[in-house]
């Protein structure tokens, strides 16, 4: 089945460790993008990736770091330098960017211990 | 600045009733509007979506209304159901600059038995 895959669900870090949250696609989509939830808030964008080899800074890029190597995956760390990492964080595709609706994976649930 | 406006963070409908969800919006140049429906814990889900050239569009028992002079856009359930139970997210783009999606806030709908 096509869609979009993140892994884990959930994850564990201790304060001043890096962590990497996997975002895997199947729908041969080209615009990639990653969102962080709060509770009680909306979406923010954090990267989004139009084409392979190619990432632009969202609202609140700051702390985190992206990688687009191939069309298929996204994957995002979340830096020691990101100050309230503790959030629940979205990964979703589009055929392009803006142009057609985004797909979601399940999302990862991410706690600063 | 909120570009994508949910005022009502809660709404409560009885089953079988309709529900209708507001959305208001300040960017002129949004041309391209979206619906996504999210349970606890999981990614959002695509709904329904609108383009400006058009002031309704319907999928089964989901409508989407677009007023373009006031800025506002409104979603319909008839019937609903108790598994329509779940945040509502409106979001917004503007689909010739290929402009990224912008969200709003979302509404908690309780579907009641």
């Amino acid at each position: 089945d096509g869609g979009i895959t993140q892994s884990p669900k959930y994850l564990f870090r201790k304060e001043g460790q890096n962590v990497t949250l996997s975002c895997e696609q199947n729908l041969n989509h080209d615009a990639m993008y990653w969102y962080r939830q709060d509770p009680g808030q909306g979406l923010r964008l954090i990267y989004y990736s139009q084409i392979v080899n190619d990432f632009q800074k969202g609202d609140i890029a700051e702390g985190y770091s992206v990688s687009r190597e191939k069309k298929e995956s996204f994957p995002l760390t979340v830096t020691s330098a990101q100050k309230n990492p503790t959030a629940f964080y979205l990964c979703a595709s589009s055929m392009r960017q803006g142009v057609t609706e985004a797909f979601f994976g399940q999302g990862t649930r991410l706690t600063v211990v | 600045d909120q570009q994508v406006k949910q005022n009502s963070p809660s709404l409560s409908v009885q089953e079988g009733r309709i529900s209708i969800l507001n959305c208001d919006y300040t960017n002129s140049m949004f041309d391209y509007f979206l619906w996504y429906k999210k349970y606890p814990a999981e990614g959002p889900t695509f709904l329904i979506s609108i383009s400006s050239i058009k002031d309704k569009n319907e999928d089964g028992r989901f409508t989407v209304f677009l007023n373009k002079s006031a800025k506002h856009l409104s979603l319909h359930i008839v019937p609903s159901q108790p598994g329509d139970s779940a945040v509502y997210f409106c979001a917004a783009s503007n689909r010739f600059y290929g402009q990224n999606f912008v969200f709003g806030p979302g509404t908690r709908l309780s579907v009641l038995p």
